[in-house]
């Protein structure tokens, strides 16, 4: 079983919707939690940061928490073509390694017109 | 610009060359990172630093690889003896400090490395 993993793409939406990322993750001490979003050749930047369970809200970004499940979710609403990129899920550990960032494979969304 | 800074940003090798990479950190943060990045993959770890010490490797970093962060500010990486394995873009990140929950990490552009 991969450390983290993505839902696998890729995800096309049409423009306006709702594109859903999901991840999953197996350390349980994991304490921190990150959506970076990649476009091609280029390195990842942050969208969003949570580390408590539930929701947190960033404009059209919402990141969902749920420890008990080990699930975290990107939801971006109101998907523009310039949304069209690959996600990347990364997860921190606890502990003596909270250094670390363990990504997911990405998961790539296409929005199309 | 203050953001991290990676030189440089595209290296073409020959198999059994060494190379080095620097990076430049956002100015005061004191974690450093380096990650590689293969096509169609996350990013994985390799090391990071706090201030001039080098805390964590990665089983990833084999002893053709050695980074340092001699001062606490730039840090280089070096392969040693390039395998056409180690192509793949290499990527540095600050963060601005240490403690119980890891702050973020921002990233520089990257060094892609081609060994022919």
């Amino acid at each position: 079983q991969k450390e983290v993993e993505q839902n696998s793409g890729p995800l096309s939406v049409p423009e306006g919707a709702i594109a859903s990322l999901n991840c999953t993750y197996s350390d349980r001490g994991s304490q921190s939690f990150f959506w970076y979003r990649q476009y091609s050749g280029k390195s990842p930047e942050l969208i969003m940061s949570i580390y408590s369970n539930g929701d947190k809200e960033d404009g059209r970004f919402t990141a969902q928490l749920n420890k008990a499940s080990q699930y975290v979710s990107l939801l971006i609403r109101d998907s523009q073509p310039s949304d069209s990129a690959t996600y990347l899920c990364a997860v921190a550990a606890g502990g003596t390694s909270y250094g670390k960032l363990t990504f997911g494979q990405g998961t790539i969304l296409t929005v199309h017109p | 610009d203050t953001g991290v800074s990676q030189n440089p940003r595209h290296k073409i090798t020959k198999r059994g060359q060494n190379v080095t990479f620097r990076c430049d950190p956002i100015s005061e943060h004191n974690r450093l990172y380096w990650y590689r990045q293969t096509l169609g993959q996350g990013p994985e770890f390799l090391t990071y630093f706090q201030n001039e010490a080098q805390l964590e490797k990665s089983r990833l970093l084999s002893d053709r690889f050695s980074a340092e962060r001699p001062k606490g500010s730039f840090s280089t990486l070096e392969i040693q003896r390039t395998e056409q394995g180690d192509s793949a873009m290499y990527l540095c990140a600050s963060s601005p400090r240490g403690g119980a929950r890891t702050d973020t990490q921002y990233f520089g552009p990257g060094t892609r490395l081609t060994v022919l």
